[in-house]
């Protein structure tokens, strides 16, 4: 699976959009896009994912870029609640089912 | 419906000893796995189970680590002979994986935590 860069923390004001880069150069043509996130002392939490078209979901929006290189995940209005670390996740998407390949993740913090 | 399950949520114990982990899945999720976090880190994947396939057990780090599920319910993580680096939080996770386009979305579990003295 294609291995994903983000930058490691970054601070968004609450009630603002969030946008969380990801890099994947070296994805190919049958690997989707995933995202997670992991609030403190919990498990993590599927948000979206896709394969070349924008997705938008009641958590977030999902934009591939055309070439699928790279990603950005939005969070509309950030609420403190969203304070968490983002992992953004190439893989396959396997009919039963994929291990997931976790990288550092983006250390999200909102700020009041 | 209740989510993924673990127990214990803590586990202290002492080096050379062998520990239990255990992992109730979602009710009819078919693929169930385990993953692995040191404090500060990222999820490292140990195994999955999928139906009644043979595992993948390409992320287990040696062969004192071992897990058995059975049918498509619980599982048990087995380590034997803990060393100190094993300390971390064991994350279990289901999915239903029946083909459809939500159904890869792995659902965590609270984890638990290792502690090895």
């Amino acid at each position: 699976d294609a291995k994903t860069t983000q930058p490691p923390s970054m601070d968004c004001a609450e009630g603002r959009a969030a946008n969380l880069p990801c890099n994947h150069s070296t994805i190919s043509g049958n690997e989707y896009v995933y995202w997670y996130r992991q609030i403190h002392s919990q498990g993590p939490q599927y948000i979206i994912h896709g394969l070349k078209n924008n997705e938008t979901n009641e958590m977030a929006s999902l934009i591939i870029t055309e070439d699928r290189k790279s990603s950005t995940l939005i969070l509309p209005h950030a609420t403190l609640r969203d304070t968490a670390v983002y992992y953004c996740i190439v893989a396959r998407r396997r009919a039963a089912g994929n291990k997931l390949t976790f990288g550092g993740g983006t250390r999200v913090l909102v700020k009041p | 419906g209740a989510g993924v399950s673990q127990s214990p949520s803590n586990k202290v114990t002492e080096k050379g000893k062998d520990v239990e982990l255990r992992c109730d899945p979602i009710s009819g999720h078919t693929a169930l796995y385990w993953y692995r976090q040191r404090l500060g880190q990222g999820l490292e994947f140990l195994i999955y189970f999928q139906g009644n396939s043979a595992p993948d057990k390409s992320g287990l780090p040696s062969d004192r680590f071992s897990a058995e599920r059975t049918g498509e319910s619980v599982s048990t993580l087995t380590i034997q002979r803990t060393q100190q680096e094993d300390s971390a939080v064991y994350l279990c996770a289901s999915s239903l994986s029946d083909g459809t386009s939500r159904s890869n979305e792995q659902f965590f579990g609270p984890g638990t935590r290792l502690t090895v003295l």
